[in-house]
């Protein structure tokens, strides 16, 4: 079955630590996206990337980075930049526009938690 | 600015009583609309979304919505609950700002069915 793929599901970091979340799709999906997700803030986009070798930063870019080096695979790492890196982020995949869009399929999310 | 707000961020229903989940939205041109539920620790999944044709949309588990242009509103309704169909559920609007299929999603509204 089609679908993507977080991991890990729980991660902790260390301050001052690097960190890399995985997210992996066989979809064949052109699009793929990072939200953050905290307490009755909704779904704060971090980075999109349409196509691969190509990215942009969302809303809340500050601290993390990307990188697409492959249409499979949409890595995020939170950087020791980030200061506030504790919540819960979701992964997502869609087709791109000009093609029949019908919303997003999401990972199953990763909590990060600082200790 | 493109938006999408949920007024409510808990919505108590008896389990065999008609449940709503508002939704409004503000965007420039022709909207597509999409209600997912989240349970917890887990990604989110889709139930429907609205992007021409008919004003009702049925979708998941006896989900539908209403589309009204008038009142740029997107209403999640069930006849009746179910004690199952307690969980997150988030509004999204494509951002129509820029080629992308970017969605903005509302900030969530908790559902909560007493047996």
């Amino acid at each position: 079955d089609g679908g993507i793929t977080q991991s890990p599901k729980y991660l902790f970091r260390k301050e001052g630590q690097n960190v890399t979340l995985s997210c992996e799709q066989n979809l064949n999906h052109d699009a793929m996206y990072w939200y953050r997700q905290d307490p009755g803030q909704g779904l704060r986009l971090i980075y999109y990337s349409q196509i691969v070798n190509d990215f942009q930063k969302g809303d809340i870019a500050e601290g993390y980075s990307v990188s697409r080096e492959k249409k499979e695979s949409f890595p995020l790492t939170v950087t020791s930049a980030q200061k506030n890196p504790t919540a819960f982020y979701l992964c997502a995949s869609s087709l791109p526009p000009g093609t029949a869009f019908g919303g997003y399929t999401f990972g199953s999310g990763t909590r990060l938690t600082v200790v | 600015a493109q938006s999408v707000a949920q007024p409510e961020d808990q919505v108590n229903v008896a389990e065999g009583n008609p449940l709503t989940v508002k939704c409004t939205y503000s965007v420039s041109g022709n909207p597509y609309l999409f209600w997912y539920v989240q349970y917890p620790n887990r990604g989110l999944q889709f139930l429907l979304k609205y992007i021409t044709g008919d004003n009702l949309v049925k979708g998941s588990y006896g989900f539908e919505a209403e589309f009204n242009k008038s009142q740029t509103s997107f209403h999640l309704k069930k006849p009746s609950a179910l004690v199952s169909d307690s969980a997150l559920y988030f509004c999204a609007v494509r951002d129509t700002g820029g080629a992308t299929n970017k969605l903005i999603f509302g900030t969530g509204t908790l559902l909560a069915v007493q047996p």
